[in-house]
């Protein structure tokens, strides 16, 4: 059965640092995708940055990238030079025929 | 940027009540889909919708739930009758391509509370 465990349920950085929210998955398929999705006090669900399972290269975007360990079944959020917009619950979310969510991660940035 | 809306924003119903949940996906999006998360805990699939049936839904998915895509732009999400234990956020998101193939894009939510 797919699960995505997210074991950090809080993390703390200091704006401008460098902050990493860890996820791993279980799953016997090869090709799916992967998400990090921010929900902030709004609750809405915004699309950080996804990983094709077949492409080997971490995806990017801006300040906020990978580390896509297949073999392990890991997929990490690298968050750089952190900002207080970056204050959020974050979800680790695997895509194969269904939508998996992990438990979230509530990031606080602090001044 | 294309984005996916949905309306109400909150909807307050009496326990046995109908509610109609509404969203509109994103226009040249295929796919469309229903989640919801319960405060406190993680966002749950409840179904997939795509050429006007469903594809897949969760065991949470019942009989009290169904799905619709009324028009062109609509998708809806009916629950019969309402219980306290479907208050809940309740996010639609779109697709171009089916899961697993491509990103779903998720609208705002609609945060209902059943009394």
């Amino acid at each position: 059965a797919q699960t995505v465990t997210q074991s950090q349920p809080e993390m703390s950085v200091q704006e401008a640092e460098t902050v990493t929210l860890s996820c791993t998955y279980d799953t016997s398929e090869s090709d799916y995708y992967l998400f990090w999705y921010k929900q902030p006090p709004s609750r809405q669900m915004i699309l950080v940055i996804r990983q094709e399972a077949y492409k080997q290269q971490n995806a990017t975007e801006n300040r906020f990238s990978v580390n896509f360990q297949k073999a392990a079944k890991s997929f990490s959020l690298k968050i750089s030079d952190s900002q207080l917009g970056d204050a959020a619950m974050y979800f680790c979310a695997y895509d194969f025929n269904k939508f998996y969510f992990g438990s979230g991660t509530k990031l606080n940035v602090k001044p | 940027e294309p984005e996916v809306t949905q309306t109400p924003s909150h909807q307050v119903t009496q326990m046995g009540q109908e509610v109609i949940l509404r969203c509109v996906p994103i226009s040249n999006h295929l796919y469309f889909y229903w989640y919801r998360q319960i405060l406190g805990q993680k966002v749950e699939f409840l179904v997939s919708f795509y050429n006007n049936e469903i594809s897949e839904k969760s065991e949470i998915f019942d009989d009290q739930f169904s799905v619709e895509r009324p028009d062109g732009s609509n998708f809806t999400l009916k629950i019969r009758s309402t219980k306290l234990e479907d208050s809940a956020m309740y996010f639609c998101a779109s697709s171009g391509g089916a899961m697993g193939t491509d990103t779903q894009y998720f609208g705002p939510g609609t945060r209902l509370t059943v009394l």
